[in-house]
């Protein structure tokens, strides 16, 4: 089972603040997709990279995968109290494999 | 615009009581799957189904059988439901991009307890 470590668990900023969630892993992904889920519903997809290096920008939002294909990032620039979720990362191994592996998440609360 | 629709919502059960639950999308999408979301655990496969007729295990599959009789409905089956079983429940569907998932679309979650 191929583990994608997300870091940190939690994480409590003001509005206006910067911050950024880490999701790594020994193992190489053919991609990796980032959602956020809001409680009581189920979680949305924010985006998906697939070259190494790659860089997307939604918005405030900044997602970078990691030129190896082992890690990625977002960076969320002044952090909105909408922004408030658990943010997870998930990746496919590629091959005839349809099993999509997630993180455990990142809990995020943006205080007003 | 329904997308994924889990039934029921929520549901208590007793130890050694078997129910089913439904899903349903309405997208036309060829993959579905089964996860199942604890707290600090992330959310885990279940069972996934690339097409009508054909089901695979994930990560977790002990306790839960699943078939795919029409592209539309996925059901997860829990013969002889276990307090371990406790659990949000979330069914997602997607067209395979190549040999990847895709994008999932998930349905609202099914909140079960196991007495």
């Amino acid at each position: 089972t191929q583990l994608l470590e997300q870091s940190p668990q939690f994480l409590s900023i003001q509005e206006g603040e910067n911050l950024t969630v880490y999701c790594n892993s020994s193992s190489v992904f053919s991609s990796l997709q980032w959602y956020r889920q809001e409680p009581g519903e189920g979680p949305v997809l924010l985006v998906t990279v697939v070259t190494g290096g790659e860089v997307k920008k939604l918005k405030r939002l900044t997602f970078q995968f990691g030129d190896a294909r082992k890690d990625s990032s977002l960076h969320i620039t002044a952090a909105q109290p909408g922004d408030t979720g658990l943010y997870l990362c998930a990746g496919n191994s590629g091959g005839s494999n349809y099993k999509l592996t997630f993180g455990k998440g990142t809990l995020l609360t943006v205080n007003p | 615009n329904a997308g994924v629709t889990q039934t029921p919502k929520f549901q208590v059960l007793k130890t050694g009581q078997s129910m089913t639950l439904q899903c349903a999308q309405d997208m036309n999408h060829e993959y579905m799957s089964w996860y199942r979301q604890d707290p600090g655990m992330g959310l885990r496969l279940i069972h996934y189904s690339v097409g009508a007729g054909i089901t695979d295990q994930g990560e977790v599959p002990n306790g839960y059988n699943v078939s795919r009789s029409t592209t539309e409905d996925f059901p997860l089956r829990l013969l002889s439901a276990a307090p371990s079983q406790t659990s949000v429940y979330f069914c997602a569907s997607s067209i395979p991009s190549g040999r990847a998932t895709g994008e999932l679309f998930f349905g609202e979650g099914s909140r079960l307890t196991v007495l």
